[in-house]
């Protein structure tokens, strides 16, 4: 089970680019790489998956380097309301419960 | 499309009590799967089920046991409940697909139980 390492928190001005990194050394070959943001009181919410180069989405980037032992979620522009704990996950989907593995994610703060 | 719901919302049980926690799956998911959060921690993976057989535990014990029906809805219960057990409890569905694709989870607003 690949486990995941995250800065604990974060701060950031309302309308700057926020990068967190995340290391997961021990990725396997068939493994996916995926990022849930999570309100307070809510449960957590899909944000974007990839497995090498880039992905983008209409709300955030993922940056993955060749040797896929980190991740970079990257968030355009960031607004309050992307005050929230983010957190990366590593697993592979064949095998069910394989990718269920949260930590204890990144709390980014957005400071007016 | 109807998301996912979870029932009650809120639970105040005592110590040694049982209590059953149920999910809704959003239409047309076959997996679901439980996590137990307590305060300032992330989500700890419960177990999951695929077309009603367990597809996976992580680290809970026995006293924690789960059911998924042919609608895909699902029951977690908890035996002889301690003051541990406090937490947000999580359901989570999605589409099981073939090729190894990690299936992305939309999670339901959570029960809140608290265990006195």
């Amino acid at each position: 089970l690949a486990k995941t390492t995250q800065p604990i928190s974060m701060d950031s001005y309302e309308g700057q680019e926020v990068n967190i990194t995340c290391s997961h050394n021990n990725i396997a070959t068939n493994d996916y790489i995926t990022w849930y943001q999570q309100f307070p009181s809510q449960g957590p919410r899909f944000i974007i998956q990839g497995y090498k180069t880039k992905v983008t989405n209409e709300v955030a980037s993922l940056f993955i380097p060749a040797d896929r032992k980190s991740s970079t979620l990257s968030l355009p522009r960031v607004s309050l309301s992307d005050t929230a704990v983010y957190y990366c996950l590593v697993g592979d989907g064949r095998t069910g419960a394989n990718n269920l593995f949260f930590g204890t994610g990144t709390r980014l703060t957005v400071i007016p | 499309e109807t998301g996912v719901t979870q029932s009650p919302t809120h639970l105040i049980k005592t110590r040694g009590q049982q209590v059953t926690l149920r999910c809704s799956s959003q239409s047309g998911h076959n997996t679901v799967s439980w996590y137990q959060q307590a305060l300032g921690q992330g989500p700890q993976f419960i177990f999951q089920y695929y077309r009603e057989e367990e597809n996976g535990r992580g680290n809970f014990p026995p006293r924690f046991s789960g059911l998924q029906f042919p609608n895909y809805s699902s029951e977690l219960n908890v035996n002889a409940l301690e003051l541990d057990d406090s937490a947000l409890y999580l359901c989570a569905s999605s589409l099981a697909i073939a090729g190894g694709v990690l299936d992305e989870q939309f999670f339901g607003p959570g029960t809140r139980l608290t265990v006195l």
